[in-house]
């Protein structure tokens, strides 16, 4: 069960919008649609901003989206706020009762 | 609102046993639509899945932990707990207890975390 694969780090400007990518096997992100994303500021516990692929908890902000083709899910956030920059994991469903995460992706809005 | 809170040990001995417990209030764990996980960060790092447990007390592990953890559920005192053995220091790290929703498979729900240092 290796981690998943994202950019350690991304970055753009405020209003902007931005990719993150995950990329992951055959048996995890493109055998399952049971892609999450989740948020963190530092020495703060993880926050869910998408499930299942592109959806949203009630309270998240609609600037978050997610997708998914093949064996790669994306986050994408539009209009880029300062409050936005944080580290963003993947995590995919990996049979078996086991899910497994990204290595995780540091987002600076400059 | 549900509320998960992790406790135990900061400090573990070298080759010493690892154990946390994490008490649910606010809600049931005695509730078929979760599991209920533990994930770990180290310094710096990403998040670690170590497992789940179901409220029947089955148990689910990351292989590359699995000879080394235990996950049991207390379901009369709606706390779940962690075991990990012959620890070292590379299992120095921020322990999330967290609630996991079968369908769909996200966590909704996470502990404060608590750091544990493995150190002499």
């Amino acid at each position: 069960q290796s981690a998943l694969t994202q950019p350690a780090s991304v970055s753009g400007s405020p209003g902007q919008s931005i990719t993150i990518s995950c990329t992951g096997t055959s048996r995890d992100v493109g055998n399952y649609n049971l892609v999450s994303w989740y948020q963190q500021y530092p020495g703060r516990a993880p926050k869910l901003i998408i499930h299942e692929v592109n959806e949203r908890p009630s309270g998240v902000s609609d600037r978050f989206s997610g997708s998914k083709s093949g064996n790669t899910a994306s986050l994408t956030i539009s209009g880029l706020q300062t409050e936005d920059e944080a580290d963003y994991y993947c995590c995919s469903y990996a049979g078996t009762s086991t899910w497994v995460f990204g290595g995780g992706t540091n987002l600076t809005v400059l | 609102q549900l509320q998960l809170h992790e406790s135990g040990p900061g400090l573990v001995k070298p080759s010493e046993t690892l154990s946390l417990t994490c008490n649910v209030s606010g809600g049931s764990i005695n509730n078929n639509a979760y599991y209920w996980g533990w994930i770990r960060q180290a310094p710096g790092k990403g998040l670690e899945t170590i497992g789940s447990v179901y409220h029947s007390g089955r148990a689910y592990y990351n292989p590359s932990l699995n000879s080394r953890v235990t996950i049991s559920v207390d379901t009369s005192k709606n706390q779940f707990s962690l075991k990990m053995t012959s620890v070292t220091a590379a299992d120095t790290a921020v322990y999330y207890c967290a609630r996991l929703v079968i369908r769909g498979v996200k966590i909704d729900y996470w502990g404060q975390g608590a750091l544990v240092t493995v150190s002499s």
